[in-house]
């Protein structure tokens, strides 16, 4: 069970986009709709920005989407913002009753 | 909206057991699937494994040897134990809730650091 494959770092300016991609293999990403998106503000516990792929919880911008394709989820965010900066992980069922968390990607606004 | 508080010793010596308790409160920790995850300082999640609250559970399979975790529904707590650790298990343990297959909930995290 390997950690999925982010690029370590990613950036912006304000306004922009970005997608952040998240790649694993047909045992994990490929094999499931059910990899979540997470950001990470320093010190604090991540929040859950996508579920199932591509949905939002209640309360998440809606400049933030998700979405795959085969081996490989990308999370979108438009219209970058300053409070965007974190560090952003992805993590999905890998089969086996088990999940695998991404190695983490760092936003940077520029 | 549910609150996750995780609690136990800050300090574990090596070779012996980390042991930590996750306090559900303003929900019931019934029906959902719980799960315990670390991050080492600097360093990205680690999915440790998770419990549902018929006690059944699923690890990860690089810590399966080393990790217990149970569950008290009276209590609405749900616990973690980990063996024979090593410097390489000091980080900080989150408690989590899963629903629709991603962790909604969150603890606030609790350093744990190995060392004599």
């Amino acid at each position: 069970q390997s950690a999925l494959t982010q690029p370590a770092s990613v950036s912006g300016s304000p306004g922009q986009s970005i997608t952040i991609s998240c790649t694993g293999t047909s045992s994990d990403v490929g094999s499931y709709n059910l990899v979540s998106w997470y950001q990470q503000h320093p010190g604090k516990a991540p929040k859950l920005m996508i579920y199932e792929g591509s949905k939002r919880p209640s309360g998440v911008s809606n400049r933030f989407s998700g979405s795959k394709s085969g081996n490989t989820a990308s999370l979108t965010i438009s219209g970058l913002q300053a409070e965007d900066e974190a560090d952003y992980y992805c993590c999905s069922y890998a089969g086996s009753s088990s999940f695998v968390f991404g190695t983490g990607t760092k936003v940077t606004v520029l | 909206q549910v609150q996750l508080q995780e609690s136990g010793p800050g300090l574990v010596k090596p070779s012996e057991t980390l042991s930590l308790t996750c306090t559900v409160s303003g929900g019931s920790i019934s029906s959902y699937y719980w799960s315990w995850i670390r991050q080492p300082a600097g360093k990205g999640l680690e999915w440790i494994g998770r419990i549902y609250t018929s006690g059944s559970t699923n690890y990860n399979p690089s810590l399966k040897s080393r990790v217990t975790m149970s569950v008290d529904t009276s209590k609405n707590q749900f616990s973690l134990k980990l063996s024979s650790v090593t410097a390489a298990d000091t980080a900080v343990y989150y408690c989590a809730r899963i629903r629709h297959s991603g962790y909604d909930s969150w603890g606030q995290g609790t350093l744990v650091t190995v060392s004599s």
